[in-house]
């Protein structure tokens, strides 16, 4: 069965760079969100969309921005970078319309800031 | 404080062994409840649901003390595959379709031959 896919799986970059991270989930999935996991921590929710619009927002600092496009795809816009978002970020999916769907979880993006 | 504890352990067992995690949760508003399994670097995937009625899936028994605000996993006879982090998962979604999952910081359990 299809899964939540992530790209890319690594990425480096440099302070003050900007990146781009993206998301697609399970087919039919209306519902995306972003979880950020430091090094030794627990996931902390970023933000999350429901058809192409933002419905909750976490822990997400100003620097960062994320949309969901007509395909129910989703980026996480990340500038001026910082030592400290170096993390795992990791894109979940399910389908509101469904009562008590369940969360998956795509493989992450391991953003390393130098 | 935070919304969600747990014990971070780790929990050293021998092969075989029964172990149990406990959690609490804050949040007397918080809808569903779950636990996820995490390995090193990897994905957090759902092991299971907890309900207030008990709930079990093989090895893995899942208890909900709604009253207590706490909520545990035991798993009996543990086996070198299930060394992993179990994260304790609250939902906070106020709407039953949208789910606003808060972690706990994860148990770690080493299984040992």
């Amino acid at each position: 069965a299809a899964g939540v896919i992530q790209s890319p799986r690594h990425l480096i970059k440099e302070k003050r760079e900007t990146a781009t991270l993206k998301c697609y989930p399970i087919p039919r999935h209306d519902t995306v969100y972003w979880y950020q996991q430091g090094p030794g921590q627990d996931p902390q929710f970023l933000i999350s969309f429901y058809e192409k619009m933002q419905s909750d927002k976490g822990s997400i600092p100003d620097r960062f921005s994320a949309q969901q496009f007509s395909d129910y795809h989703s980026e996480l816009n990340m500038s001026s970078l910082e030592l400290g978002d170096s993390a795992l970020y990791f894109c979940a999916s399910s389908s509101a319309r469904q009562r008590n769907e369940k969360l998956f979880f795509g493989s992450g993006t391991q953003l390393s800031v130098l | 404080r935070k919304e969600v504890e747990q014990d971070p352990g780790p929990f050293n067992v021998p092969e075989g062994a029964t172990v149990a995690f406990n959690c609490t949760y804050s949040n007397s508003a918080s809808q569903s409840f779950f636990w996820y399994r995490q390995d090193c670097r990897k994905e957090p995937k759902l092991l299971m649901s907890v309900y207030s009625s008990g709930n079990e899936d093989g090895r893995f028994t899942a208890q909900l003390n709604r009253a207590s605000q706490y909520i545990s996993l035991l798993i009996r006879d543990s086996k070198l595959s299930d060394s992993a982090t179990y994260l304790c998962v609250v939902n906070i979604g106020m709407n039953t379709g949208f789910q606003k999952l808060v972690f706990g910081t994860g148990t770690r359990l080493l299984v040992s031959p």
